[in-house]
């Protein structure tokens, strides 16, 4: 079985710049979460989504979106990026029922703004 | 506010003698307690959790915690220290309602010398 699957696995962007992260989750979840991890810090809550809804939200400006499709993968899109979004950027999935129990995070997603 | 915290930002140990990695959380209800550990550009890999029950849970590649309530603690323990633990370790929080937001630590580095 594949494990959460994310990418690109490292993009550099320009300050201003849009980008979009894509996560996978394993076969059989439906939940997604999307967390940001600074150089040197904890990750921090963005987006849980599950079953196409979101079902959660931490405390990150609007210009951080998220979405879910239909095959439970999952969209992170930053517009109008800072210097101060450069980060790694992980998705976690878990299967029904087992929510924070059975969380697997992916290996992330690097991003650099330039 | 709830949170997390490590308050070491490294331990050192040498090979072959217990470690001790140490989390106080402060959480709403009945928390449930996480151990994480990341290697250089890799994602977070579970070590164990706290749900409900026993205080000692045991983990993955012989690691243990223990739940302690009064003291707010939830401390990483290993009785015989190998080199290939040295890694960055989180210890995270969960509510009681499946937001999937954890809470995570700014983080302790575990070096362990031969």
């Amino acid at each position: 079985d594949a494990g959460v699957t994310q990418s690109p696995t490292h993009l550099i962007k320009t300050r201003g710049q849009q980008v979009t992260l894509r996560c996978s989750p394993i076969s059989g979840h439906k939940s997604v979460s999307w967390y940001q991890q600074v150089l040197g810090q904890g990750p921090q809550f963005i987006f849980q989504y599950y079953e196409k809804e979101e079902r959660g939200r931490g405390n990150f400006p609007d210009r951080f979106s998220a979405r879910q499709f239909p095959n439970y993968s999952s969209e992170l899109n930053v517009n109008a990026l800072l210097l101060g979004d450069s980060a790694l950027y992980l998705c976690a999935s878990s299967a029904p029922g087992q929510g924070l129990y059975g969380y697997t995070f992916g290996s992330g997603t690097r991003l650099t703004v330039v | 506010a709830q949170s997390v915290a490590q308050p070491e930002d490294q331990v050192n140990v040498a090979e072959g003698n217990p470690l001790t990695v140490k989390c106080t959380y402060s959480v709403s209800g009945n928390p449930y307690l996480f151990w994480y550990v990341q290697y250089p550009n890799r994602g977070l890999q579970f070590l164990l959790k706290y749900i409900t029950g026993d205080n000692l849970v045991k983990g993955s590649y012989g690691f243990e915690a223990e739940f302690n309530k009064s003291q707010t603690s939830f401390h990483l323990k290993k009785p015989s220290a190998l080199v290939s633990d040295s890694a960055l370790y989180f210890c995270a929080a969960g509510g009681s309602s499946n937001t999937g937001k954890l809470i995570f630590g700014q983080g302790t580095t575990l070096q362990v010398k031969p």
